[in-house]
C-alpha cells in the first residue's frame, strides 16, 4: 500500500501571501490530521477531518483552514502568511483505531 | 487530553535493550497509548499502540501496567539507526487522531 503523500515537499513564499498544501491519505483511510512542527514549539495539532467534516481543531488562528474531499484527500490553506508560519507541515491518516501514519511533510519557508 | 511526561534524552549502546517510560497520570478510560519515532526532517513513524497489558510487534514491545498511569516502550537490541526522537502520546483515538505531542525522548545510540 502506498503511504501518505504530501505535495509540494518544499515551498517558499513571502509574507502576506497564501499557500495551499495537499495530502493524499493511505487508501481506505478516512481520517486526516494536520500538524505543524517548528524547532521552538515542537509538533502541534492543527485540525482533523473525517468524512469531509472537521472533527477536531487545535489552537491556531483562523488563517489556518482545511478541507477534505470525498476521496479523503485533504488540503490545508494558510492565508496572510507570517514569518512565524515557517515550519514543517505534516499530514497523517488513520483508519478506525489504527495508529496514525504520517507523510513526509511540506517544508514551508516564509520570507 | 492527557498530558505525558517522558525523559528528555537517553543514551544507549548498540545491541542493548532500551526502555523508555512515559507517565500519563490522568489517562482517561477511552484513551489509547501510542508511540512514534521521528528522524530529523521526516514525519513521525508509528511504532506501536496499546490499551492495556502488553503489546508486541516486529520492532518493539509496549508494557502497560494495570492502572495505565504509565507505559514503557521497549526496543530490543538497538542499532545506530535507532537514534531518533521518540514520542509517547495518549488520546481517545475513536474520536480522531488529535494528539498532543510533548518534547519526546531523544535517544542516542552509541557504537
Amino acid at each position: 500500500k502506498a503511504g501518505v503523500t504530501q505535495t509540494p515537499r518544499y515551498l517558499i513564499k513571502t509574507r502576506g501571501q497564501q499557500v495551499t498544501l495537499s495530502c493524499s491519505p493511505i487508501s481506505g483511510h478516512r481520517s486526516v490530521s494536520w500538524y505543524q512542527q517548528t524547532p521552538g514549539q515542537g509538533l502541534q495539532f492543527l485540525f482533523e477531518y473525517f468524512s469531509e467534516t472537521q472533527r477536531n481543531k487545535g489552537n491556531f488562528p483562523g488563517r489556518f483552514s482545511g478541507r477534505q474531499f470525498s476521496n479523503s484527500r485533504s488540503e490545508m490553506n494558510v492565508s496572510t502568511l507570517e514569518l512565524g508560519d515557517s515550519a514543517l507541515y505534516l499530514c497523517a491518516s488513520s483508519y478506525g483505531t489504527s495508529g496514525a501514519f504520517f507523510g513526509p511533510g511540506t517544508r514551508l519557508t516564509v520570507l | 487530553l492527557a498530558k505525558t511526561t517522558q525523559p528528555i534524552s537517553m543514551d544507549s549502546y548498540e545491541g542493548q535493550e532500551v526502555n523508555i517510560t512515559c507517565s500519563h497520570n490522568n489517562i482517561a478510560t477511552n484513551d489509547y497509548i501510542t508511540w512514534y519515532q521521528q528522524f530529523p526532517s521526516q514525519g513521525p513513524r508509528f511504532i506501536i499502540q496499546g490499551y492495556k497489558t502488553k503489546v508486541t510487534n516486529e520492532v518493539a514491545s509496549l508494557f502497560i501496567p494495570a492502572d495505565r498511569k504509565s507505559s514503557t516502550l521497549s526496543l530490543p537490541r538497538v542499532s545506530l539507526s535507532d537514534t531518533a526522537v521518540y514520542y509517547c502520546l495518549v488520546g481517545d483515538i475513536d474520536y480522531g487522531q488529535n494528539f498532543v505531542f510533548g518534547p519526546g525522548t531523544r535517544l542516542s545510540v552509541l557504537p
